[in-house]
């Protein structure tokens, strides 16, 4: 059973469009990051979110946390050709869980932009 | 660079053959991690450390899985008698302490077993 569940799952677009990923829970988190992979490498982080409702931008990439803390949301606007990679979401500290450590992870978005 | 180091990056065994991976974590961060990642999957928690204290352990990591942080810095994950199974990026990931539940990942250990 996945407890974030991200879509979609592979994103193929041109360059200039714009795109949204969704992650989402029927879990409450305390914290929601965002991970950027290349094949080969380990996530890099983009963003942390904390606050139920919080929006935080980075140049054109804006995430959102849902009021509940249950879902989250990537906006990026005018895609380019180096935004292709493995998008991640990753809730931390469950509620009502015993584990405040562990990340748990969606299975990821491939977005693709073609140029 | 201070960032999270892991070594090898690849490794290729046989199965049966034991393999040990380590990860040495960015400086002074207190709690470190454990990942596993298959091809196109999200990563899945294994165990981690606080200092050199193992708090929680997966049941994705069976026995022949073990884990060590002796001095609370860095850590070596052992896969005794490998099968064809446990091939995976095998990520390290590290934070100061809970209140930000901020990890910083490495560049992952790349594991093939034939």
């Amino acid at each position: 059973t996945q407890l974030l569940e991200q879509s979609p799952q592979f994103l193929s677009i041109q360059e200039g469009e714009n795109l949204t990923v969704y992650c989402n829970s029927s879990s409450v988190f305390s914290s929601l990051q965002w991970y950027r992979q290349e094949p080969g490498e380990g996530p890099v982080l983009l963003v942390t979110v904390v606050t139920g409702g919080e929006v935080k931008k980075l140049k054109r990439l804006t995430f959102q946390f849902g009021d509940a803390r249950k879902d989250s949301s990537l906006h990026i606007t005018a895609a380019q050709p180096g935004d292709t990679g493995l998008y991640l979401c990753a809730g931390g500290g469950m509620a009502g869980g015993t584990s405040y450590g562990k990340l748990t992870f969606g299975q990821g978005t491939i977005l693709t932009v073609h140029p | 660079d201070t960032g999270v180091s892991q070594d090898p990056r690849h490794k290729i065994t046989k199965r049966g053959q034991n393999v040990t991976f380590r990860c040495d974590p960015i400086s002074e961060h207190n709690r470190l991690y454990w990942y596993r990642q298959t091809l196109g999957q999200g990563p899945e928690f294994l165990t981690y450390f606080q200092n050199e204290a193992q708090l929680e352990k997966s049941r994705l990591l069976s026995d022949r899985f073990s884990a060590e942080r002796p001095k609370g810095s860095f850590s070596t994950l052992e896969i005794q008698r490998t099968e064809q199974g446990d091939s995976a990026m095998y990520l390290c990931a590290s934070s100061l302490g809970y209140a930000s539940n901020i990890q910083y990942f490495g560049a992952g250990t790349r594991l093939s077993v034939l």
